[in-house]
């Protein structure tokens, strides 16, 4: 097993691009959410996705948006990158209402 | 939403030394999870209980949902267990809402 994997690793943009982060969730696992982390600060909850439905939204701008596929993997998109987008994101997975496990997560660094 | 409070926020402690992290949370939850963030970020799970206890090896946890706390046991620190520890209760559907963490640092 695998485990919740993530691509890329780490990442460099510049204000005003575009970005799109990808997740693979463990095997059994049909639930994907995404969590922000700034530095020094516990994860934020952006959205989780369901049956390919975004299921759940946090505090997050429009921006934000994202996609699930029909073998449960994700991808986060985030629009007009803003210096304060800097951050881990971290993937998580977990069957519904089970116990979640995370990605190594996206250094995404905005310049 | 639900309030997470960890504390304390910093520790240093003398390889050996044991210590307990409390969680607070401001609402009846389904779901509570301990981590360790190592130093590359990675989220380690440590334990999955919304209530009760439960141990693992040198770490145990107890949560006592009536009265809205968790506290993570850490006996006869070792070097290894530096890092950052974070509670996170879950809001229904396993959205999860995360404490500033727990700052541990063991010193040799």
């Amino acid at each position: 097993d695998a485990g919740v994997t993530q691509s890329p690793t780490h990442l460099i943009k510049t204000r005003g691009q575009q970005v799109t982060l990808r997740c693979s969730p463990k095997s059994g696992h049909d639930t994907v959410s995404w969590y922000q982390q700034a530095l020094g600060q516990g994860p934020q909850f952006i959205f989780q996705y369901y049956e390919e439905e975004e299921r759940q939204r946090g505090n997050f701008p429009d921006r934000f948006s994202g996609h699930q596929f029909p073998n449960y993997s994700s991808e986060l998109n985030v629009n007009a990158l803003l210096l304060g987008d800097s951050a881990l994101y971290l993937c998580a997975s977990s069957p519904f209402a089970g116990v979640s496990f995370f990605g190594p997560g996206t250094r995404l660094t905005v310049l | 939403g639900i309030q997470v409070e960890q504390s304390p926020p910093d520790l240093i402690l003398q390889e050996g030394a044991n210590s307990t992290l409390r969680c607070n949370f401001s609402d009846s939850v389904n779901n509570l999870q301990w981590f360790h963030q190592n130093p590359w970020g990675q989220l380690i799970n440590l334990f999955y209980i919304p209530s009760g206890t439960k141990q693992n090896g040198r770490l145990s946890a107890t949560t006592v949902a009536t009265e809205r706390y968790s506290l993570l046991y850490i006996s006869s620190s070792q070097t290894t267990d530096s890092g950052v520890y974070f509670c996170a209760v879950g809001e229904g559907n396993n959205r999860l809402a995360f404490g500033k963490g727990n700052q541990v640092v063991v010193i040799p």
